[in-house]
């Protein structure tokens, strides 16, 4: 497709569960960012991947928490033992080159309740 | 430590008058800007970006102003239409960083224009 695509679009499971959410970033875009949306808050920032490597985990909040990108193209944000404070929108976005500002492309997110 | 505020929760303008979003922020190491606006059930889009060597940039009806001194920067919309009702988020990036699409954002400002 054109645009950044995220897969589920909702996902509702149950505290201490473990949940997966797929971005598939534009073709030819070489980063590829995730970001979380709570409730009345700004995205913030998680992770960031440049090809295959993770360039930048410092906004992941604990090791709950975890990111793949194994052929530097689809990612993978995988969250383990839910908890209901996870619940938000989980925004993925990809870039040219990571180096031009304002270039970020997002999806529309994966919207994240866990009961 | 919200380093990246918008103040007003929601504004509302009529058609064809200006609108004007503020945002201001604290750490002193940011050195480019962007606006992003957000429809419902969408991903940010990128909108406008500034420098910190600049005070003012302009594209179309979307103006930008920083002001460093005041660590303080808006957005005016001239003349606003109804399409521009949406969530608007300020967004800042500082010197250093990983990457230009590691971003710390606001809370956002829901702009209404009515008819």
């Amino acid at each position: 497709g054109a645009g950044v695509s995220q897969t589920p679009s909702n996902k509702v499971t149950e505290k201490g569960k473990y949940v997966e959410l797929r971005c598939d970033p534009i073709s030819g875009h070489t980063a590829l960012y995730w970001y979380r949306q709570s409730l009345g808050q700004g995205p913030e920032f998680l992770i960031y991947f440049q090809g295959t490597g993770a360039a930048d985990d410092s906004g992941l909040p604990n090791d709950r928490f975890f990111a793949v990108r194994p052929e530097g193209s689809v990612s993978t944000l995988k969250i383990q033992r839910t908890e209901r404070g996870d619940s938000a929108v989980y925004l993925c976005a990809s870039s040219l080159s990571g180096q031009i500002a304002g270039e970020l492309f997002f999806g529309e997110g994966s919207r994240l309740t866990v009961l | 430590d919200q380093q990246v505020k918008q103040n007003s929760p929601s504004l509302s303008v009529q058609e064809g008058r200006i609108s004007i979003l503020n945002c201001d922020y604290t750490n002193s190491m940011f050195d480019y800007f962007l606006w992003y606006k957000k429809y419902p059930a969408e991903g940010p889009t990128f909108l406008i970006s500034i420098s910190s060597i600049k005070d003012k940039n302009e594209d179309g009806r979307f103006t930008v102003f920083l002001n460093k001194s005041a660590k303080h920067l808006s957005l005016h919309i001239v003349p606003s239409q109804p399409g521009d009702s949406a969530v608007y988020f300020c967004a800042a990036f500082g010197a250093g960083g990983t990457s230009y699409g590691k971003l710390t954002f606001g809370q956002g400002t829901i702009l209404t224009v009515h008819p």
